[in-house]
C-alpha cells in the first residue's frame, strides 16, 4: 500500500489567482494521477503526471490551465492558475505502483469566490 | 466516451435493510473496481473483479461482474450506519487509466 498526503486540505480563494496542490507519497510510485470531484459528483480524471516529461491531459484539460510537475518518484504538484468559481471542488492525487489498484490521498477541497 | 452509469443515484435505509447497487455501460471493461468515499477522504478501494461472472465476497458485501464484463452490482446484507459513504465504480479497458462511475450515495440509519 501507499500512504498519501496532500496540502493544502482546503482554500479559498480569489478569482484570478493560482494554487498549487502538493502531494507526497511515502514510497516511489510507478504512476501518479490528479483527479476533480466536482461537489456531489463522481471523479474526473485531469491528468497524469509523468516522471520527467509532461504531463498527459485528458480531454477538456489543458496544460496553461493546470500545470503539474513530477520532480521525482514521489512527489507532484497541481497548480490551479487563474481560478474561477467554476473550478471549486475537491482535487485529488492517486498513485498506483505496479499492480492495478489506486491509493487516493485526502483531497484538497478549493473553494473560489 | 465510455460511460459508467450508477443506480439508485441515493439510497437512505435502516440499519438491518440489504440493499444492491448497479454500474452499467455499453462498453466491455477488462477490469472493474468498487472503492467507498467517506467525506473528508479519499475513495477507498473494496475489491477488484476481472473474470466474467466472478463474485467476490468481503465479509458483508458481495460484489459481482456481469457475464459480458459490462456491468456489476454490489449488494450490501444487514447494513450498518458505519456503510454510509459514497460508493463509486471504476473501469479499465485494459489501460492504466479508470474511468469512474456517477456514484451511489448511501446512508444507513440507525
Amino acid at each position: 500500500s501507499a500512504v498519501i498526503s496532500q496540502k493544502p486540505s482546503r482554500d479559498i480563494c480569489q478569482r484570478g489567482t493560482s494554487l498549487t496542490i502538493q502531494c507526497q507519497v511515502d514510497s516511489q510510485v510507478t504512476m501518479m494521477f490528479w483527479y476533480r470531484q466536482q461537489p456531489g459528483q463522481s471523479l474526473t480524471l485531469i491528468a497524469t503526471a509523468n516522471q520527467g516529461s509532461e504531463a498527459t491531459y485528458e480531454s477538456g484539460f489543458v496544460i496553461d490551465k493546470f500545470p503539474i510537475s513530477r520532480p521525482n518518484l514521489t512527489f507532484s504538484t497541481l497548480t490551479v492558475s487563474n481560478m474561477s468559481p467554476e473550478d471549486s471542488s475537491i482535487y485529488l492525487c492517486s498513485v498506483t505502483s505496479g499492480g492495478n489498484e489506486q491509493f487516493f490521498g485526502p483531497g484538497t477541497r478549493l473553494t473560489v469566490l | 466516451t465510455q460511460l459508467l452509469e450508477q443506480s439508485p443515484q441515493f439510497l437512505s435505509i435502516q440499519e438491518g435493510e440489504n440493499l444492491t447497487v448497479y454500474c452499467n455501460s455499453s462498453s466491455v471493461f477488462s477490469s472493474l473496481q468498487w472503492y467507498r468515499q467517506e467525506p473528508g477522504e479519499g475513495p477507498v478501494l473494496l475489491v477488484t473483479v476481472v473474470t466474467g461472472g466472478e463474485v467476490k465476497k468481503l465479509k458483508r458485501l458481495t460484489f459481482q461482474f456481469g457475464d459480458a464484463r459490462k456491468d456489476s452490482s454490489l449488494h450490501i446484507t444487514a447494513a450498518q450506519p458505519g456503510d454510509t459513504g459514497l460508493y463509486l465504480c471504476a473501469a479499465t479497458s485494459g489501460t492504466y487509466k479508470y474511468i469512474f462511475g456517477t456514484g451511489t450515495r448511501l446512508k444507513v440509519l440507525a
